[in-house]
């Protein structure tokens, strides 16, 4: 079973309208959740964590996040097509400073 | 610029040969880490230092070793490069913290290309 799974997609979603990505992991005993964003050819860049039960906005970002289920999502409001990018899922599994990535879900905003 | 970097951004080599990729940070970070991308997309962690100290170590082949002089820089030797190592190799830092709490800011990623 892997750790952390993530639909790899694509996602494709009309620009405008809300995208949403789904992660669930394995280890209950996790602590942080984040989600990168990473555009092909580049590197990975932090665009949310979250720590605890519920949601967490930040712009047109909103984690949420439910411990019970094992479950965490990124909502994207008013989706624009440059945020067509891969999508790359994050838990801290309890291990000291050592987070497992999701395999990633690649969205496509069409314009 | 406060950021991390690696040098060199690609790498082209030959089966057999060793090369090193140098990683620096200025953030102020006392953990780095070395990330493998293979061509699926998929980042898994290879090593990580806290301090100048190693504190993971994942299934790594033994030609890897990876170096930190010091809090600021990670480096990563290769021995006897395969073809499978073909790869981006990504550097990461994250700031000291609670326990679990540990956001990553990545490098540029070096792309290397095994012949």
């Amino acid at each position: 079973q892997k750790e952390v799974e993530q639909n790899s997609g694509p996602l494709s979603v009309p620009e405008g309208a809300i995208a949403s990505l789904n992660c669930t992991y394995s280890d209950r005993g996790s602590q942080s959740f984040f989600w990168y964003r990473q555009y092909s050819g580049k590197s990975p860049e932090l665009i949310m964590s979250i720590y605890s039960n519920g949601d967490k906005e930040d712009g047109r970002f909103t984690a949420q996040l439910n411990k019970a289920s094992q479950y965490v999502s990124l909502l994207i409001r008013d989706s624009q097509p440059s945020d067509s990018a891969t999508y790359l899922c994050a838990v801290n599994s309890g291990g000291y400073q050592k987070v497992t990535f999701g395999t990633g879900t690649k969205l496509q905003v069409i314009p | 610029d406060t950021a991390v970097s690696q040098t060199p951004k690609y790498l082209v080599t030959q089966m057999g040969n060793d090369k090193s990729i140098k990683c620096e940070q200025n953030l102020g970070h006392d953990t780095m880490y070395w990330y493998k991308q293979d061509s699926k997309k998929f980042l898994k962690i290879m090593f990580s230092y806290n301090n100048k100290e190693l504190i993971i170590n994942e299934t790594v082949p033994n030609r890897f070793s990876p170096k930190s002089p010091d809090k600021a820089h990670l480096n990563l030797h290769i021995n006897s490069l395969e073809l499978g190592d073909s790869a981006v190799y990504f550097c990461a830092s994250s700031p000291p913290g609670l326990a679990g709490i540990n956001e990553q800011f990545f490098g540029p990623g070096t792309r290397l290309t095994v012949l």
